[in-house]
C-alpha cells in the first residue's frame, strides 16, 4: 500500500522559533498533500490544501504567513511554523492523494503520515 | 457547514463482544465516507471507505454501512478483541477534496 512518511514525529522548542515538519509519499505521486490540526479532544481539522507547484489554500482563521507551506515537488510538502507560540502547540498530520489518474484518484484515497506532536515551551 | 458527529465519545467493552459505533453527518452531498483508526501517538489508518453510491462496505470483522439520506453511518465491529482498542475516526470528504472528520469514538476492549 501507499506510504506517506512524517518528520520529525515529536518536536519541542521555544516560544519564538520556527518548526519545519515534512510530508513525503514513498512510494506514488502526489499532486495534492493536506495538512490538518488536532487539539485534545477535538477533531481533525484542515488547516490548508498544498498543491504542487503552486500556493497552498488556507482555511479561514489560518495565518497563511504563520504556517508556510511547500509542495515544490510531487512527493514533498513541507509545514513552516514559523515564530511559535505555546498557542500553537498540536499535533499536525498530513495526508497526499495519490495522483495517478483513473480509479484511486476518482475514489479520492487519501494516505496519511503518523504525524507530529508539537510541544512550544 | 457539514458537520460530523460520532456517538458515543467512549466505549469500553468485554472481549469477544460485537458493537456498533455510530457517525452522522448534516450535508447528505457526500462523495465518500471514510472510517479510519487511530492509535496513541500515531497516525490514521484508513479502514473502509465507501463511496456516495454504495451502501456497505466489509472488510474482515468490520462493517460499515452508509445511508446518505439521514445522514448516517456505523461501523460494525464483529467479535471484539483487545487488539481492536483504539479511537475510530469517521470523515466524509466534499467532492474530491479534504476530508471532515469527527471527534471519534474510543474503544477500550477488556480481555
Amino acid at each position: 500500500g501507499a506510504v506517506v512518511s512524517q518528520h520529525p514525529s515529536r518536536v519541542i522548542c521555544k516560544s519564538g522559533t520556527s518548526v519545519k515538519i515534512e510530508c513525503r509519499s514513498l512510494d506514488f505521486q502526489a499532486t495534492t498533500m493536506f495538512w490538518y490540526r488536532q487539539f485534545p479532544k477535538q477533531s481533525l481539522m484542515l488547516m490548508a490544501t498544498s498543491n504542487e507547484g503552486s500556493k497552498a489554500t488556507y482555511e479561514q482563521g489560518v495565518e497563511k504567513d504563520k504556517f508556510l507551506i511547500n509542495h515544490a515537488s510531487l512527493t514533498l510538502s513541507t509545514l513552516t511554523v514559523t515564530s511559535a507560540h505555546p498557542e500553537d502547540s498540536s499535533f499536525y498530520i498530513c495526508s497526499a492523494r495519490d495522483a495517478r489518474t483513473g480509479g484511486v484518484v476518482a475514489k479520492n484515497i487519501q494516505y496519511f503520515g503518523a504525524g507530529t506532536r508539537l510541544s512550544v515551551l | 457547514k457539514q458537520e460530523v458527529t460520532q456517538i458515543p465519545a467512549a466505549l469500553s467493552v468485554p472481549e469477544g463482544e460485537n458493537l456498533v459505533l455510530n457517525c452522522s453527518f448534516t450535508d447528505s452531498a457526500i462523495y465518500n465516507l471514510q472510517w479510519f483508526r487511530q492509535d496513541p501517538g500515531k497516525g490514521l489508518t484508513s479502514l473502509l471507505l465507501i463511496q456516495s453510491s454504495q451502501r456497505e462496505q466489509t472488510s474482515g470483522r468490520l462493517n460499515a454501512s452508509l445511508d446518505k439520506s439521514s445522514g448516517r453511518s456505523t461501523l460494525y465491529i464483529a467479535a471484539s478483541q483487545p487488539g481492536d482498542s483504539a479511537t475510530y475516526l469517521c470523515a466524509v470528504a466534499r467532492s474530491q477534496g479534504n476530508l471532515i472528520f469527527g471527534k471519534g469514538t474510543k474503544l477500550s476492549v477488556k480481555p
